[in-house]
């Protein structure tokens, strides 16, 4: 079957550096995505990974490991603001999107 | 690097009228295009594969005649919701293939449609 994972709820304190990661099995791979979701609106892009590698978009990074499954995301300079679920989604072989559960981050002061 | 443009990124609309959303790739040929859409709370599915120049490709149960797509160019295809209702309030965004080496696909930012 198809399976993503990635952790249900993480703390880290404002200013800091979090790592959400994810790790997939899936029925072909054409490219892992992270999202943010505030409760009740809709998801927002954040980043694309089809290579393996370190992405980089200002404070928000993506890093791929196709031959390990994994995935993480990396949020520096971390913001009230931050606080969001992180969904992590695989595009498999038919170019369907496989959702993980997401990953609640609440930043504290 | 390579951008997908997707617009509008919002939309408010009148039961019955017809809404067209643009997705443009901006420095690349995009032989293929993907249309997708999400529900609240749930995952984003798939809704039909546009190659250019040809029909698109529907996945199961979604209605080709009320989701019109055209894939006319390279670099540009649209999604038409027709004589939408408030069931087809929703998040739709698109991706587009480049037809390149890598064949990486890029995503626009989406637009999320409300209809009254």
């Amino acid at each position: 079957g198809q399976n993503i994972d990635q952790p249900t709820e993480m703390t880290a304190t404002e200013g800091a550096i979090v790592q959400i990661n994810c790790t997939y099995q899936t029925s072909g791979f054409n490219g892992l995505f992270w999202y943010q979701q505030h409760a009740g609106e809709a998801p927002t892009f954040l980043s694309y990974n089809v290579l393996d590698g370190l992405e980089e978009k200002g404070r928000f990074s993506s890093f791929l490991s196709r031959s390990k499954g994994y995935s993480y995301l990396l949020l520096k300079e971390l913001q009230m603001k931050d606080s969001a679920s992180y969904l992590c989604a695989v595009l498999d072989s038919n170019y369907q999107l496989i959702w993980g559960a997401g990953t609640k981050l609440i930043i504290k002061p | 690097g390579a951008v997908v443009s997707q617009h509008p990124s919002w939309v408010i609309c009148k039961s019955g009228t017809s809404v067209k959303i643009e997705c443009r790739s901006l420095d690349f040929q995009a032989t293929t295009m993907f249309w997708y859409r999400q529900f609240p709370k749930q995952s984003l599915m798939l809704m039909a594969t546009s190659n250019e120049g040809s029909k698109a490709t529907y996945e199961q149960g979604v209605e080709k005649d009320k989701f019109l797509i055209n894939h006319a160019s390279l670099t540009l295809s649209t999604l038409t919701v027709t004589s939408a209702h408030p069931e087809d309030s929703s998040f739709y965004i698109c991706s587009a293939r480049d037809g390149g080496e890598n064949e990486k696909l890029f995503f626009g930012s989406g637009t999320q449609l409300s209809v009254l």
